[in-house]
């Protein structure tokens, strides 16, 4: 089964400043799709970015956007002029593009906090 | 549009109790999900359904069924609840379609918090 590995269990980062999430992953197929998932006090889980793997090009979506380095198996989050609205436990996930239904898993989140 | 919506939002058990959970989209989505939440482990897949009328064991199954109502619901139920099972519990829809290059995105619910005593 893959693994996704998030190091860092907790950051911080300064309101309006830029702080970088680390994710990991171990696999062995060419073709796959990443997100990261914002969970906050509310326990909601909410898609904050996604990436297909056979895209070079990082996924942005306004503050938020990713460094995907395939061969790296690396895929960071990267959230710029960081608000206080951002604090939350933020999950690595990953699916395979073989559709079959239990084909996601998570890594073990890292918990942001955000200093105003 | 509601999304996905879960209940009940909490839930206290005694041990041997039994319960369940529901859950509704109104996406018209093909797959739903239920996962537990545990400290430290990220999210784990219990069952899905990957279209209306079958069911899956995900990672951890032990301990619980789940039903496929219709393509709008799915119940997970503990039949016979254990303190093990004390956890955040979340369900997640997708289209489920498969086609090429679907990214298939998953959508949560805001989950119940169990407490298995």
């Amino acid at each position: 089964a893959q693994t996704v590995t998030q190091s860092q269990p907790e950051m911080s980062v300064q309101e309006a400043e830029t702080v970088t999430l680390s994710c990991t992953y171990d696999t062995s197929e060419s073709d796959y799709y990443l997100f990261w998932y914002k969970q906050p006090p509310s326990r909601q889980m909410i898609l904050v970015i996604r990436q297909e793997a056979y895209k070079q090009q990082n996924a942005t979506e306004n503050r938020f956007s990713v460094n995907f380095q395939k061969a790296a198996k690396s895929f960071s989050l990267k959230i710029s002029d960081s608000q206080l609205g951002d604090a939350a436990m933020y999950f690595c996930a990953y699916r395979s593009s073989e559709y079959t239904g239990n084909q996601f898993y998570f890594g073990t989140g890292t918990s942001l906090t955000v200093i105003p | 549009n509601a999304g996905v919506t879960q209940t009940p939002k909490f839930q206290v058990l005694k041990t041997g109790q039994s319960m369940t959970l529901q859950c509704a989209q109104d996406m018209n989505h093909n797959s739903m999900y239920w996962y537990r939440q545990d400290p430290g482990m990220g999210l784990r897949l219990i069952y899905y359904s990957a279209s209306e009328g079958t069911t899956d064991k995900g990672e951890v199954p032990n301990g619980y069924n789940v039903s496929r109502l219709n393509k709008r619901e799915f119940s997970l139920r503990l039949e016979s609840a254990a303190p093990s099972q004390t956890s955040v519990y979340f369900c997640a829809s997708s289209e489920g379609v498969v086609r090429t290059r679907s990214t298939d995105t998953q959508y949560f619910g805001p989950g119940t918090r169990l407490t298995v005593l």
